[in-house]
Order: structure tokens, then C-alpha cells, then sequence
């Protein structure tokens, strides 16, 4: 069974960093593309970043570029969300997300996600 | 950037009523396309991509059409099971999603 479960998020002080992890089981990690998308208390979903299924491309939203950074261990099976200089409007729920792609294919939509870990930014 | 329209914001029906949500995007999107559903406390879930194309396991009760800029997520005969939050995503240009519907127990 296809499973991503996050962890890492907790309330963290404006300006500061936190990492979120996502440990993926059930499919071979290291074939996929993978996202992180969040959603805001009482908002829709954001997509945040995706990074190939062998960590070369990465891509960003604008309201998080130069601050996060993807990344991925695929011996150890997880993806990362490197978050610095956060601020209040990055509190939500992250999820991770298994692309529905398979290697260099990636088709921009997602077909295994985690329930989230919740991000406070506030002081 | 695309922008995805979902309405009504919140539906509220009946088991066994005919359910029908819609999804608009501000410009053509072609079939890109792709639907899921969140119940309460999971993750979310793949419902249908390529505007119409069920995901494996979706029931055949849940069908999407569409295409350009209209789409129409429907169930045919709401169970139990599916009352939660829905939300259409675009991968035309990038990614972005829809404000979500949500749909309740009447």
C-alpha cells in the first residue's frame, strides 16, 4: 500500500527555519517526481515545490522561492522541505504528494498524498 | 497564472441525490484537468485526471467532463462515504488549484 507520512512541523518564531520530512513506503521512492503543496487554515490548496525523481530539477511557487528548498534521499526513502525565513503566511498544513508521472515524465498531478504536518509561524 | 473556480462553495445533499460541482478556469486549460477528494482527517484523495479518466478503485458513481475552460465533477448517487472536500487542480501551466466544494449532509 502506497503511503507518505510528514513529519517535522511545529510553531517556530517569524524569521526562523524549520525542515519537514516525508517518509515514502509501498512504491519505489526513487521512480517518481514529488510535490509539496500546503493549505492555510480556512483556505484551498497551494502548491509549494516539485522536485524529479532523481532530485536534478526543482521547481518553486513565487510566494516561496529563495526561502524553501525540495530536496530528496532516495536511499532513505524521504523528501524534504527546507523552510527558512518563514513568516506568518506560511502557516498551514504541508502535505506531500507522489507525482503521477513515472521517471523523467512528470505529469504535474498527484496520485499519493500524506495527511500534512502543521507549520505555525508566530511569535 | 491560472486561476481555478470551484462552485458552490458548500452543497448541501441527501444520500442518493444526483451531485454536480463545478470547476472554472480563466483561461483554456485544454483537459489538463484533474479532481480529488478530502474527507474529514485523510489525505487527499485522486479521483480523476485527464478531465474525464477515473482513477483506479474510483467507483463508477464519480465521473468529470469538460474541457477548455468548464468542467463538471458528478456523482451520480451520493453514498455516505462521500461527503468531504473536493478540488479541481489545473497542470496546464504549472499548478493551482480551486477554492474547493464542499459537500454536507443536508
Amino acid at each position: 500500500q502506497e503511503q507518505l507520512v510528514e513529519s517535522g512541523g511545529g510553531l517556530v518564531q517569524p524569521g526562523n527555519s524549520l525542515r519537514l520530512s516525508c517518509a515514502a513506503s509501498g512504491f519505489t521512492f526513487s521512480s517518481f517526481g514529488m510535490h509539496w503543496v500546503r493549505q492555510a487554515p480556512g483556505k484551498g490548496l497551494e502548491w509549494v515545490a516539485i522536485i524529479s525523481y532523481d532530485g536534478r530539477d526543482e521547481y518553486y511557487a513565487d510566494s516561496v522561492k529563495g526561502r524553501f528548498t525540495i530536496s530528496r534521499d532516495n536511499s532513505k526513502n524521504t523528501l524534504y522541505l527546507q523552510m527558512n525565513s518563514l513568516r506568518p503566511e506560511d502557516t498551514a498544513v504541508y502535505q506531500c504528494a507522489k507525482d503521477d508521472g513515472f521517471g523523467e515524465f512528470l505529469n504535474y498531478f498527484m496520485d499519493v498524498w500524506g495527511k500534512g504536518t502543521t507549520v505555525t509561524v508566530s511569535s | 497564472e491560472i486561476v481555478m473556480t470551484q462552485s458552490p462553495a458548500t452543497l448541501s445533499v441527501s444520500p442518493g441525490e444526483r451531485v454536480t460541482l463545478s470547476c472554472r478556469a480563466n483561461q483554456s486549460i485544454t483537459n489538463n484537468l484533474a479532481w480529488y477528494q478530502q474527507r474529514p482527517g485523510q489525505a487527499p484523495r485522486l479521483l480523476i485526471s485527464g478531465a474525464s479518466t477515473r482513477a483506479p478503485g474510483v467507483p463508477a458513481r464519480f465521473s468529470g467532463s469538460g474541457s477548455g475552460t468548464e468542467f463538471t465533477l458528478t456523482i451520480s448517487s451520493l453514498q455516505s462515504e462521500d461527503f468531504g472536500v473536493y478540488f479541481c487542480q489545473q497542470h496546464y501551466l504549472w499548478l493551482s488549484f480551486g477554492g474547493g466544494t464542499k459537500v454536507e449532509s443536508k
